[in-house]
């Protein structure tokens, strides 16, 4: 049973398309996170949510939106796509209130193709 | 602001022999170190962490990590390096002070020979 799942893994699509990525976790978890893997490998925290309250956003475009319906789940929406978008989207999530000492779990990525 | 510096981009070593994988960090208040790897088209993995108490730490897979205050490191190590630890390892640091924000390093690519 996956601790924290993904979808889409993969998604193709063209520049100035609208596309979602959904989160959830199974683990209980009070926290949930999307960070963004380039190219290079590099790894970046885009956005945190705890008990679905926005905690932590990054300098990340405003065409870039998190929700999260409840504490299992973190969706990502992101309109007009640019080419610069194309990365691992990785989501992640971890036990405890924001200033938490726990480990993160992370999904297996989404992986976003911007042609 | 927090910081993670992981000098090696790439460790070669040959299997048998004792890997280091190394990581210095800033950051303000007290800090929390981990250590993940993440396996070709996979998620991370964490391995290690130290938040308090105990200066070595042990993980999985045989891994340990001393965390060295007075120079801000926090080197991963294992005495016997497999083929199979081969992979992608991030260091990442948080704090008390920072609302549960993880920063990672730019990761450190193991390779280990037969």
């Amino acid at each position: 049973d996956t601790a924290v799942s993904q979808t889409p893994k993969y998604l193709v699509t063209q520049m100035g398309n609208d596309k979602s990525i959904k989160c959830e976790q199974n683990l209980g978890h009070d926290t949930m996170y999307w960070y963004k893997q380039d190219s290079k490998k590099f790894l970046k925290i885009m956005f945190s949510y705890n008990n679905k309250e926005l905690i932590i956003n990054e300098t990340v475009p405003n065409r870039f939106s998190p929700k999260s319906p409840d504490k299992a789940h973190l969706n990502l929406h992101i309109n007009s796509l640019e080419l610069g978008d194309s990365a691992v989207y990785f989501c992640a999530s971890s036990q405890g209130a924001p200033t938490n000492t726990g480990e993160l779990f992370f999904g297996e990525g989404s992986r976003l193709t911007v042609l | 602001a927090q910081s993670v510096a992981q000098p090696e981009d790439q460790v070669n070593v040959a299997e048998g022999n004792p890997l280091t994988v190394k990581c210095t960090y800033s950051v303000s208040g007290n800090p929390y170190l981990f250590w993940y790897v993440q396996y070709p088209n996979r998620g991370l993995q964490f391995l290690l962490k130290y938040i308090t108490g105990d200066n070595l730490v042990k993980g999985s897979y045989g891994f340990e990590a001393e965390f060295n205050k007075s120079q801000t490191s926090f080197h991963l190590k294992k005495p016997s390096a497999l083929v199979s630890d081969s992979a992608l390892y991030f260091c990442a640091v948080s704090s008390n002070t920072n609302a549960g924000k993880s920063t990672f390093g730019d990761g450190t690519t193991l390779t280990v020979k037969p």
